[in-house]
């Protein structure tokens, strides 16, 4: 079974980048027809999908967030990466790490990090 | 793209069957067959429970079932169990290699 961990700092200040680590274990980053993303929960709550990577390398990002967010994967270290500049308190949440096959659903999740926007 | 519509909460008593709504527009539910359902409890990941409208992941109870008509996708939980006392989420493809949640639905077991 798919193991993913978020790790990174737990407070970031107002309009400088937040910046995320997924560490992928019992299974490759590279693999095959599989797509990996982020998802993210502000405290209390609904979930809000942030954008995805296909293991060939397309990302798809929300049209929200477009204009903020970069996905990206270090295949050497098996680490999906999430980067979203310009943050505001509103971008405080718990960031979860996803991996799945396909678009009918969000199989395997990580823990999920949370990260605070304040001063 | 806008959330998809849940209610804020349901309830319903041990034994009983709760029906969760979920609706969107034609261009995610009404377009495509890939609406799933996540539930989560307190301090916990989201977990799947329903995929492509109507399909359970290995494991995971009968008593959770789903269908969508038009717009509007719905999960029924019968047989209420404490247990099932979580958040649920529905999720639908919308398109253009994106997807849209609905705002969650908190359920309350008596």
């Amino acid at each position: 079974q798919l193991q993913l961990m978020e790790s990174g700092p737990g407070l970031v200040k107002p309009s400088e980048t937040l910046s995320l680590t997924c560490t992928v274990t019992d299974g490759s980053i590279s693999s095959s027809s599989y797509f990996w993303g982020w998802i993210r929960q502000p405290p209390g709550k609904g979930l809000q999908w942030i954008g995805s990577l296909y293991y060939s390398g397309s990302t798809y990002y929300n049209p929200s967030l477009k204009s903020r967010v970069s996905i990206s994967v270090d295949t050497s270290n098996n680490h999906l990466s999430l980067k979203l500049s310009s943050v505001t308190a509103a971008d405080t949440a718990v960031y979860y790490c996803v991996g799945y096959f396909d678009w009918s659903s969000f199989d395997n999740w990580g823990q999920g990090t949370l990260v605070a926007v304040s001063s | 793209q806008s959330a998809l519509t849940q209610p804020a909460s349901v309830s319903g008593s041990p034994g009983q069957s709760i029906t969760i709504s979920c609706t969107g527009t034609s261009s995610d539910v009404g377009s495509f067959n890939l609406v799933s359902w996540y539930q989560q409890h307190p301090g916990k990941a989201p977990k799947v429970i329903i995929y492509e409208v109507t399909k359970r992941p290995s494991g995971v109870s009968n008593r959770f079932s789903g269908s969508k008509s038009g717009n509007t996708a719905s999960l029924t939980i019968s047989g209420l169990q404490g247990e099932d006392e979580a958040d649920y989420y529905c999720c639908s493809y919308a398109g253009e290699n994106t997807v849209v949640f609905g705002g969650g639905t908190k359920l309350t077991v008596l």
